[in-house]
């Protein structure tokens, strides 16, 4: 079946320093989303990338789409202690009832 | 606007007992979503609704996992019975249709211990 895999599974940065998280899926994906997990808390809804080869940015966070559509990345910009969390990939295969398949996620814990 | 809600929020079983979380999605929301999301890991899907219809379910162990939406609004998700391995936090996901480009939008989860 689909599988997602995310690098790295931990990251611990200095506030300031940049952070990426890598996802990689074994099959062609129509999309992918992202998601933010606090410590304790639920998943939450960054962005969505649909086309080949898209980069979208929010504020510090840039979201790159590769041009084969089966990886991804989010980089981040001076990371500040609120970004502390787990970051999902997350991939949809087209056709599959639109089911999305979540990585194991990257833990990011950000020493102020 | 308010939230997807779960309840109860913990849960703790001996292994052979039955449980049962509710799920209220946001209002409007046609599709609903239960994963299991075990310690370090990512969400798993176990079953999607759409309306009260189920539209994927390949992960849910039915020999023990059960679910319903009876009248297209809230679910319940049952295990009966509970195996150690079960010990996971359930969470309750709810979009506005089913489609590749609509936003999960998940609720607090259930914490499950079975000892």
């Amino acid at each position: 079946g689909q599988q997602v895999m995310q690098i790295p599974q931990y990251q611990h940065v200095q506030e300031g320093e940049d952070f990426t998280t890598y996802c990689n899926s074994s099959t062609t994906l129509s999309n992918i989303q992202w998601y933010k997990q606090r410590p304790g808390g639920h998943p939450v809804f960054l962005i969505q990338l649909v086309k080949s080869g898209e980069v979208k940015k929010q504020k510090r966070l840039t979201f790159q789409f590769g041009e084969a559509k089966k990886n991804s990345s989010l980089h981040i910009t001076a990371t500040q202690t609120t970004d502390v969390g787990t970051y999902f990939c997350a991939g949809r295969v087209g056709g599959s009832n639109y089911k999305l398949t979540f990585g194991k996620g990257t833990l990011l814990t950000v020493n102020p | 606007e308010a939230g997807v809600a779960q309840s109860p929020r913990y849960k703790i079983i001996e292994k052979r007992q039955s449980v049962a979380f509710w799920c209220n999605p946001i209002s409007g929301h046609a599709t609903l979503y239960w994963y299991q999301q075990i310690l370090g890991q990512g969400p798993k899907l176990l079953i999607q609704f759409q309306n009260n219809g189920v539209v994927d379910d390949s992960q849910l162990p039915k020999d023990r996992f059960s679910a319903e939406r009876l009248k297209g609004v809230d679910s319940t998700l049952k295990i009966q019975p509970a195996k150690l391995e079960d010990s996971a936090v359930y969470l309750c996901a709810s979009s506005l249709v089913t489609g590749p480009n609509y936003e999960q939008y998940f609720g607090p989860g259930t914490r499950l211990t079975v000892t």
